[in-house]
Order: structure tokens, then sequence, then C-alpha cells
């Protein structure tokens, strides 16, 4: 099974903030990453699909980049509603596996 | 809209079966894959089980540790996906979505709770 490792588990940041969170995949994932916001209580909501396609309707601050293992999520300026946990999926191979999530919280 | 609203979670004894409805709307169902994920109380997503569509047989993908205990099915005349879950065991406790179509689109999930 493919192992992601995300990073920070935690990250606390101001309104404003550009902020990173990473997940690195044990083996060549093929750029078939996607992100993901949770809020309380709520399902997961996909931020961006294979590495760096935007879903429709989220806000153009939210970015992906990378390749290989290594991929990345960028929030540019950070919104008071962008304060949540953040997964990442890699969907190469099954298992689909996770990271293991980010909690942006407010500094 | 698509919408996807699972049913069926509850409290179980460890051992016992319980079974998992979605019922979606609002998309072709019939060529969609669809897929079972569930979310530990610790927040911990796993990937639990894929339908493949007629075309490829409704072939069936599981992680190992649910292989042999649960069964994912579906009835594209009811647009559903079911869950039938058999032997559970504690570490089953969790919140389980159905998902599909990149996945972009999640139910609002159903608790299930295995204890004595």
């Amino acid at each position: 099974d493919i192992q992601m490792t995300q990073s920070p588990s935690f990250l606390s940041a101001s309104v404003g903030d550009r902020v990173t969170i990473n997940c690195k995949a044990s083996q060549n994932i093929n750029k078939y990453l996607n992100w993901y916001q949770q809020k309380l209580g709520e399902a997961p909501k996909r931020l961006i699909y294979n590495t760096n396609n935007l879903q429709t309707g989220i806000p153009s601050r939210f970015s992906g980049s990378g390749s290989g293992t290594d991929y990345t999520l960028t929030i540019s300026s950070l919104q008071p509603e962008d304060f949540a946990t953040y997964f990442c999926l890699q969907h190469n191979s099954f298992p689909w596996t996770f990271g293991g999530g980010t909690k942006l919280e407010l500094k | 809209e698509v919408q996807l609203v699972e049913t069926g979670g509850g409290l179980v004894q460890p051992g016992k079966s319980l079974k998992l409805t979605c019922a979606t709307s609002g998309f072709t169902f019939s060529t969609a894959w669809m897929h079972w994920v569930r979310q530990s109380p610790e927040k911990r997503l796993e990937w639990i089980a894929r339908i493949k569509d007629k075309s490829n047989n409704y072939a069936t993908d599981y992680v190992e540790s649910v292989k042999g205990r649960f069964t994912i099915s579906r009835d594209d005349s009811k647009s559903s996906v079911y869950l039938q879950m058999n032997s559970l065991k504690e570490e089953d406790t969790a919140t389980y979505y159905c998902t599909t179509v990149g996945p972009a689109y999640w139910g609002q999930g159903t608790l299930v709770t295995v204890s004595s």
C-alpha cells in the first residue's frame, strides 16, 4: 500500500498569511493527488484534483503543485473560513490512501 | 443537484452485522464507480471499498482490513449502493461515507459504533 505522510499535523496562522501543506507518498503516484477541506461535522470537500486542478467553485487562493512523490497545497492569503482540517488523497492505486490531516488553526 | 444520503448506522455489538445504504440522485448513477470511505473517531480517513459499473462487470475492491467481512453492492434501478458489514469489530467504529466521481461528491456520513 502507498503511505501518505502529511505535514505539518497542526498549523497556526493568521488571516492573510500564506500557508503550505505537504504530502509525501511512499512511491510515485503520477499526480493522482487530491486535496480536501473538512470542517467540524461535515464531509470532506474536494478543493484540488489531480495535483493542480481547482474544483469548480473553490476560490483561486487555493492551489496545488507537485509531482512524483511530493505534493503541496498552498493557500495564498488565509481567510477566516479557511480554518479547518485538510487531507490529501492518493488515487493512483488501490487501496487509495489518505494523509493524516493538517489542522489549520487561528493564531 | 448531486445528493448522497447514507443510512443504516447505529450501535452494534462486536461480531454482529449491519448494512449501510447510500441513496443517490442528481448524476448518472449507472455509470458511476461508487466508494465507501470511513473516518475514525480520531479523524483518520480510510478508503474501504469500491464497486465499478455494469460495463466493468461490477468489479469490487476492498482494503485489506475489511476483506472477507464487508461486501459492497449496488442497485442501479434504485441509484443506491450498499455496504454489508459482518463480524464487526470495535475498530470498525467510524463515520461511514459514500462517495463518487473523483471523489468529489460525498454524503453526510452515518455513524457506526461497535461496542458491547
